[in-house]
């Protein structure tokens, strides 16, 4: 599985925009880039994924670049509740179209929300 | 009620001691997986399980056993603790991967203490 890199931390001040970027400069092309969350030792908890489009949903927005090598989460008005680790994850996909199944976690990026 | 259970959440135990962790799912799901947490690090995976019949090592599986006693139930098993075994432990289950979202959900973790 590539490898991701993320940085340590990150701080956002409440009502702003959160970006949380990763790298992935050995992707392949049958792996598809994931991000999960883990808020104070609770379980993780998926939030979006993609493969080279851009990728919303009702809890954030993911940019991958053209050349896929890295890519960013976007929480667009960041709450206190966001405070979190967040886990950037690529994983494969088989040509029948089932996924491998495993999740490689790195250690994330510890995001803190501030008033 | 949720949809992936653990027990214990907590557990202490001494060093030799035979320890059982149960997981428990409500969502159909064939998949499941367990994994452990060590202090500031990510989620290693443990084993993981296709389905009944199916059971596979994960990345660290020495000094662990698990076994799948129904589709929706899947027990890790420390045979005799050790002290560096201690961590934060969680199940998760996925189905199959429709629209490759290939999302795994995670129970609330047990915390295992192997003194």
């Amino acid at each position: 599985d590539a490898k991701t890199t993320q940085p340590p931390s990150m701080d956002c001040a409440e009502g702003r925009a959160a970006n949380l970027p990763c790298n992935h400069s050995t992707i392949s092309g049958n792996e598809y880039v994931y991000w999960y969350r883990q808020i104070h030792s609770q379980g993780p908890q998926y939030i979006i994924h993609g493969l080279k489009n851009n990728e919303t949903n009702e809890m954030a927005s993911l940019i991958i670049t053209e050349d896929r090598k890295s890519s960013t989460l976007i929480l667009p008005h960041a709450t206190l509740r966001d405070t979190a680790v967040y886990y950037c994850i690529v994983r494969p996909f088989n040509a029948g179209g089932t996924s491998y199944g495993k999740l490689t976690f790195g250690q994330g990026t510890i995001l803190t929300v501030h008033p | 009620d949720a949809d992936v259970t653990q027990t214990p959440r907590n557990r202490i135990t001494k060093t030799g001691k035979r320890i059982m962790l149960e997981c428990s799912q409500t969502k159909g799901h064939d998949r499941m997986y367990w994994y452990r947490q060590d202090p500031g690090l990510g989620l290693r995976l443990i084993y993981y399980s296709f389905d009944v019949k199916d059971i596979n090592k994960g990345e660290i599986s020495d000094g662990y056993s698990v076994s799948r006693q129904a589709q929706a139930k899947f027990s890790l098993s420390l045979e005799s603790a050790i002290p560096n075994q201690t961590a934060l432990y969680f199940c998760a289950t996925s189905g199959e991967d429709r629209g490759r979202r290939g999302e795994q959900f995670f129970g609330p973790g047990t915390r295992l203490t192997v003194l």
